[in-house]
């Protein structure tokens, strides 16, 4: 059981707007910046999104970040094929002194 | 451009001990940041096992912890990891990662990403 909770699937079809949420408490993601990651098919995980909002050189500025209170969402506009991924949040939990993840959301495109 | 590249032993016996290696290059560890592991077990998500400082400053995840050990070798521009007494449960692709962690005393918070990853090493405990 993840400590920050993700749904286990999401989908839409090309062109559409989806977003993928998490939820934690006021120890991790109400205290705590968030991340996000993209795991494309037996591919190493992919930094997407960090400090809630901010996306790293090279990533789409389809792929948005937003966070509030003790939950955060990624939203990804304009869906493509080639976003069918996994998709993890992660932040730190100050009760763990260490790093948590969510339990990852599996993005279908139809 | 930074890259990670992990090495390790690939099939192991239970209760054998875990060593894992990561080789950084095009950027000296001794700079800088936070140094992690993070492995997936076939079909699950992630799991965060532990980061380390250059000053060897170390962070573990509590449920791991009895069992890891951390260290880092500025002079091969490396870090390691040791995790002791597998089981089958241990049986994972691992990764390495850059951590940029900060903390900001002003809103007392944390700031951490992993934004790097080394490609990953398959561990297969079984007897």
């Amino acid at each position: 059981q993840s400590v920050l909770t993700q749904p286990p699937s999401a989908s839409g079809t090309p062109g559409q707007r989806v977003t993928i949420s998490c939820s934690g408490s006021s120890s991790n993601i109400g205290s705590n910046t968030v991340s996000w990651y993209q795991q494309l098919p037996t591919t190493a995980p992919k930094l997407l999104i960090y400090s809630d909002n901010q996306r790293p050189s090279g990533v789409p500025d389809r792929f948005s970040g937003s966070k509030s209170g003790t939950s955060a969402s990624l939203a990804i506009s304009g869906l493509q094929s080639e976003d069918e991924a996994d998709y993890y949040c992660a932040t730190w939990e100050d009760s763990l002194k260490g790093v948590v993840f969510g339990g990852g959301t599996k993005l279908t495109v139809l | 451009q930074v890259q990670l590249h992990e090495s390790g032993p690939g099939l192991m016996k239970p209760s054998e001990t875990l060593s894992l290696t990561c080789a950084v290059s095009g950027y000296s560890i001794s700079i800088g940041y936070y140094w992690g592991w993070i492995r997936q077990p076939p079909g699950k998500g992630l799991e965060w096992i532990a980061s380390i400082y250059h000053s060897g400053n170390t962070y573990y995840n509590p449920s791991l912890r009895s069992r890891v050990t951390m260290s880092v070798d500025t002079s091969k521009n490396q870090f390691s990891l040791e995790l002791s007494s597998v089981t089958a449960a241990d049986t994972a692709m691992y990764y390495c990662a850059r951590h940029d962690s900060v903390y900001y005393s002003d809103r007392s918070g944390r700031d951490d990403a992993f934004d790097i990853w080394g490609q990953g090493t398959t561990v297969t405990v079984s007897s």
